[in-house]
């Protein structure tokens, strides 16, 4: 098993620039997570879907984050504009039935520096 | 509240056994208790999880309270490799705290 995949590991982008970032979910998991660290705020749960279907987005932080699963193998990050706060590391995860009785498997993470 | 309270930071010996202790006193009767860890900005990796029963695997052991309130993890003989930061939170919320920095010393 080749674990959850994101991609790319590192982007460097300047403010107002769109972004997106990649994951493919580990076969067969039915949930996918989308969580941001920072040193100031630790890390923070954006987004989760069960089924590609989005069930709690109460932690985007603004209009300018979207997320989309449009397959089970798939999910997409997106950030528009793109601001010098939003510099994190973005860790995608999955796992059966939202993480109540399976554990969270995590991917590598994406390092986003905004300039 | 969602989130699990743990100590700010800890130190191990090499060789002995780390002990970590999590307070989770709002946990609901179904909700497990998963520990997680963290090495320098890696993915946060499963450790382990129970509901009632205390629960032993290759990576460590976990010992809930009866009354399920809190809860400790064991690394029996902790190594270098171990010096991590630890997250204890409660399954279903997936909201992490700001965990416990171990330190193994050698």
């Amino acid at each position: 098993d080749a674990g959850v995949i994101q991609s790319p590991r590192h982007e460097v982008t300047e403010m107002g620039q769109e972004v997106t970032l990649r994951c493919k979910p580990i076969s067969g998991h039915n949930s996918l997570f989308w969580y941001r660290q920072t040193m100031m705020r630790g890390l923070e749960l954006l987004i989760y879907f069960n089924n590609n279907v989005p069930i709690d987005d109460s932690g985007m932080p603004e209009d300018r984050f979207s997320a989309k699963m449009p397959n089970a193998s798939f999910s997409t990050l997106k950030i528009q504009p793109s601001e010098p706060r939003d510099s994190a590391v973005y860790f995608c995860a999955s796992s059966w039935d939202r993480g109540r009785r399976s554990p969270l498997h995590f991917g590598n993470g994406t390092r986003l520096t905004v300039t | 509240d969602a989130k699990t309270t743990q100590p700010t930071s800890m130190d191990c010996a090499e060789g002995r056994a780390a002990n970590l202790p999590c307070n989770h006193s709002t946990i609901s009767g179904n909700e497990y208790v998963y520990w997680y860890r963290q090495i320098h900005s890696q993915g946060p990796q499963y450790i382990i999880h129970g509901l009632k029963n205390n629960e032993t695997n290759e990576m460590a052991s976990l010992i809930i309270t009866e009354d399920r309130k809190s809860s400790t993890l064991i690394l029996p003989h902790a190594t270098l490799r171990d010096t991590a930061v630890y997250y204890c939170i409660k399954g279903g919320k997936l909201i992490f705290g700001q965990g416990t920095e171990l330190s193994v010393k050698p």
